[in-house]
């Protein structure tokens, strides 16, 4: 089955930083990836669209000068958390549709 | 607005047993239903995709019903094993006509097999 990628599996920031995530299909082109983030006992909520070439639409509520996304080529999508706080720990995780919706593996972020 | 209840939300029973997740959903204009497993920390696992005009999918000890019509669908899993154990998701995908359209998930419903 396809493939997504995402990388760093773990990473810890001190707050005011900002990290970037990448998420790559590796066996197939994808002109749309998603980006969810998982809180706790929570369900995954979409986040944004990742458009290959042009910009990523935002759900309601999130703020797109916080989660910068770029989706610069058919294999790659990356999500910057910029700026962040303590509140922005969560677990983010990418997804690229082929027939199936495929996930990356997810990223647990930690803002101390 | 797309809502995605689950079924319990947690369940545990002995190695063995047969057993049913419930999903069910508010709009009944999707475009498919697909059932995910969580392991702990880790990302998800695609399991079974019904599509809209489908009634069940099957793969191995996995049986996947969808009664679009009434905005349910159930998974049912046969003869449960320790490995089972993990979230069990599930999500729609709404039949907006587009071609790139995020998921509506469920809470998920955290499952453990006693050995």
């Amino acid at each position: 089955g396809a493939v997504v990628s995402q990388h760093p599996s773990r990473v810890i920031c001190k707050s005011g930083t900002s990290v970037k995530i990448e998420c790559r299909s590796l066996d197939f082109q994808a002109t749309t990836m998603f980006w969810y983030r998982q809180f706790p006992k929570k369900s995954l909520m979409l986040m944004a669209t990742s458009n290959e070439g042009s910009k990523a639409t935002y759900e309601q509520g999130v703020e797109k000068d916080k989660f910068l996304i770029n989706h610069a080529s058919l294999t790659l999508s990356t999500l910057t958390v910029t700026s962040a706080h303590p509140e922005d720990s969560s677990f983010y995780i990418c997804s690229a549709r082929d027939y199936l919706a495929f996930f990356g593996q997810g990223t647990r972020l930690t803002v101390v | 607005k797309q809502e995605v209840t689950q079924i319990p939300a947690a369940l545990s029973v002995p190695e063995g047993e047969n057993l049913v997740l419930n999903c069910s959903f508010t709009d009944s204009a999707i475009y498919n239903l697909q059932w995910f497993r969580q392991d702990p920390g880790k990302g998800l696992t695609s399991l079974l995709l019904i599509q809209s005009s489908q009634r069940e999918q099957t793969s191995g000890r996995l049986n996947a019903s969808l009664d679009k019509s009434s905005g349910r669908s159930t998974l049912y899993i046969a003869a449960s094993q320790p490995g089972d154990s993990a979230t069990y998701l599930c999500a729609v995908r709404p039949n907006s006509g587009g071609g790139a359209d995020g998921l509506t998930f469920g809470k998920g419903t955290h499952l453990i097999i006693q050995p």
